[in-house]
């Protein structure tokens, strides 16, 4: 099995840009589509980007998905950082087997 | 709007099997898979498995082993057992709905189910 691995914690400033990253061990990276959530305390968590770069409706456009296959990673970026964006982000895939593995997730401080 | 709801006891013995079910509603349970998904308090999300609707799964290998999933389409429910329990299965548990690209848009509020005796 594969593992995605995420920086236990980043912190920015309200009005900047932060990325997240979400580095897979094995397999490529652009084999099967990566997924991130947002999780607040207490809640369950929600999807922020899926198929690589897609966003559910409602989902502000300061939350863009990307993936870069010479890093064999996907990255999560928030523009315009607002303090109601603090939260843990979990990055998600899968593999050839249909079995999902989650990041071990990434609290964002918003400060 | 489709709504997921788990339930089952919040409390459960060690070596004793873990049983929960998840019932949705405001859609129908076919055309998608569903999943389990837990989390320790304060730790991350870990993928139990899937179940399509034609019976079909896909666990995770670490838990293979201690877990079954079924679903009853009639019900529009679906189910997760997880054998031999010990304290590191405390957690809150996620139900799901999984759609084709590997994206989870519908979870349930989630159960907190603990390992005690």
């Amino acid at each position: 099995n594969f593992m995605l691995t995420q920086p236990h914690s980043v912190s920015e400033s309200p009005g900047k840009t932060v990325t997240i990253s979400c580095t897979r061990s094995s397999g490529s990276i652009a084999s099967n589509y990566v997924q991130w959530y947002q999780q607040r305390p207490g809640s369950a968590p929600t999807t922020v980007i899926y198929e690589d770069n897609q966003r559910p409706s409602g989902v502000p456009d300061r939350f863009s998905g990307s993936i870069d296959s010479s890093s064999n990673s996907a990255s999560l970026t928030i523009s315009g950082l607002k303090t109601e964006d603090e939260a843990d982000y979990y990055c998600q895939s899968y593999d050839s087997s249909n079995h999902e593995v989650f990041g071990g997730g990434t609290k964002l401080t918003v400060l | 709007q489709v709504q997921l709801q788990e339930s089952g006891p919040g409390l459960v013995k060690p070596s004793e099997t873990l049983s929960l079910t998840c019932t949705v509603s405001g859609g129908s349970i076919s055309s998608y898979y569903w999943s389990w998904i837990r989390q320790p308090a304060g730790k991350g999300l870990e993928w139990i498995g899937r179940i399509y609707t034609s019976g079909s799964t896909n666990y995770n290998p670490s838990l293979k082993s201690r877990v079954t999933m079924s679903v009853d389409t009639s019900k529009n429910q679906f189910s997760l057992k997880l054998s031999s329990v010990t304290a590191a299965d405390t957690a809150v548990y996620y139900c799901a709905r999984g759609s084709m690209g590997g994206s989870y848009h519908y979870w349930g509020q989630g159960t907190l189910v603990t390992v005690s005796s």
